[in-house]
């Protein structure tokens, strides 16, 4: 079934310690969004790609980074987390015509100790 | 800026039918969609309103206002597993057209 997966589900980082998130998806689609939540939270944009094209929110921090080396596969970077940072990170793909109709992987749960 | 409000918590029973509302703000909108999230699960796609009037989606339905700047999202008949969060997100013209922003969120609780 062509999906959007994520690794690794769960996450444990020390303070300032840099970590990497991936995510994959067989589904060939051009936008790819990573999405940060919070317990009871909605689920925020930190930037996305439509195709090759990187677009980062204006209240993302500098701390967080992105990859996308191909079509299938996309990076989180956060370069020294901080216990705020600590969340929930989704990653979700939509076609280029339907932004509206995302597909979200399960998500990498993020503590930082 | 943009801004969606809906309503933190609703709970009803077992077989009913149950609306949530959200209201939006928002410059050169697109559309309206709806997802829903079960505790510790990823959000997914339940349906989008473009224009004005009701989309059915079996048991789900969703309804669009354009100059009210209003839409809900309608379950009939519930069932014990549409306990779950609900977020309605608007696509406008913001960042191209390419990003959803997500409302706070209705937590559903469905009781016997």
């Amino acid at each position: 079934d062509a999906m959007v997966i994520q690794n690794p589900r769960y996450q444990v980082t020390q303070f300032g310690k840099p970590v990497t998130l991936s995510c994959s998806q067989t589904l060939n689609h051009n936008v790819m969004y990573w999405y940060q939540q919070k317990s009871s939270q909605a689920p925020k944009l930190l930037f996305h790609y439509y195709d090759k094209d990187f677009n980062n929110e204006a209240d993302t921090p500098d701390n967080f980074q992105s990859r996308r080396p191909n079509t299938s596969f996309c990076f989180l970077d956060i370069r020294s987390p901080g216990l705020g940072d600590a969340a929930m990170y989704l990653c979700a793909t939509s076609p280029r015509d339907r932004v509206h109709e995302q597909y979200f992987g399960p998500g990498t749960r993020l503590t930082v100790t | 800026g943009q801004s969606l409000e809906q309503p933190s918590e609703v709970t009803a029973v077992e077989g009913a039918i149950v609306q949530i509302n959200c209201t939006y703000q928002t410059s050169g909108f697109y559309g309206l969609s709806w997802y829903q999230q079960h505790d510790g699960g990823a959000p997914t796609f339940l349906s989008y309103n473009a224009l004005d009037g009701l989309e059915e989606t079996g048991r789900f339905s969703s309804f669009l206002s354009r100059s009210d700047s209003y839409g809900y999202l309608l379950l009939q008949e519930l069932q014990m597993k549409d306990s779950a969060s609900y977020f309605c997100a608007v696509r406008s013209l913001t960042g191209g057209g390419n990003k959803l922003t997500f409302g706070t969120g209705t937590q559903l609780k469905v009781e016997l």
